[in-house]
């Protein structure tokens, strides 16, 4: 969906670093997700977040931070600790109430070097 | 609990059948549920979606159903083609503590032969 962009397309990881995905939406949407997908799989929530400055651990935190200063924008930093980085991450706006639909953007795949 | 099953996981068609894909969800209140085509590499994206004040939808060859007292809801695909090829997620709201989110499904990979 146009209204959210994901960056880089690719990103390479050393051992031991930190590295940080960018999302943002122009969607005006509330509500922010990231999702991990392994090769075949299917998609796996990180965090989410309903509002500015609140965000929610998803399924497979671990390893994971995120931050949520501005309605716009949600980075995820995939921390050392996560030990098996290597997977296509997706994230995902969705706007107030139990009945909208989710948009996602197209994703970061990430790698080990 | 927050629960989605999905099945089949993987679907053979020849081109031009139909395809059924069915999904179950656990939580009573979900209302809304959405179905995402996944092409290789791709982003997943939204093709069609119902609320529960419905029973069925159409848009050209693909339909949903849902029937909420047995909880269920199903992808239909008429008149196949090799483009339908791709992974299909299911997903249903959950509610917890003030906070919603998708539950997805597993995911059905359809293979439409030519």
């Amino acid at each position: 969906d146009g209204g959210i962009t994901q960056s880089p397309k690719y990103l390479f990881r050393k051992e031991g670093q930190n590295v940080t995905l960018s999302c943002e939406q122009n969607l005006n949407h509330d509500a922010m997700y990231w999702y991990r997908q392994d090769p075949g799989q299917g998609l796996r929530l990180i965090y989410y977040s309903q509002i500015v400055n609140d965000f929610q651990k998803g399924d497979i935190a671990e390893g994971y931070s995120v931050s949520r200063e501005k309605k716009e924008s949600f980075p995820l930093t995939v921390t050392s600790a996560q030990k098996n980085p290597t997977a296509f991450y997706l994230c995902a706006s969705r706007d107030r109430g139990y009945n909208q639909p989710q948009h996602f953007g197209d994703g970061t795949r990430l790698s080990i070097l | 609990g927050e629960n989605v099953e999905q099945h089949p996981s993987t679907l053979s068609v020849q081109e031009g059948d139909s395809a059924v894909i069915k999904c179950t969800y656990s939580d009573s209140a979900s209302n809304y549920f959405p179905w995402y085509k996944q092409e290789l590499g791709k982003r997943p994206q939204l093709i069609i979606d119902i609320r529960s004040n419905v029973g069925e939808k159409k848009d050209q060859r693909i339909a949903v159903t849902l029937n909420k007292t047995a909880k269920h809801f199903s992808l239909h695909i008429t008149e196949t083609q090799p483009e339908d090829s791709a992974v299909y997620f299911c997903a249903a709201p959950y509610l917890s503590g003030g906070y919603n989110k998708l539950i997805f499904g597993a995911g059905t990979r359809l293979a439409v032969h030519p």
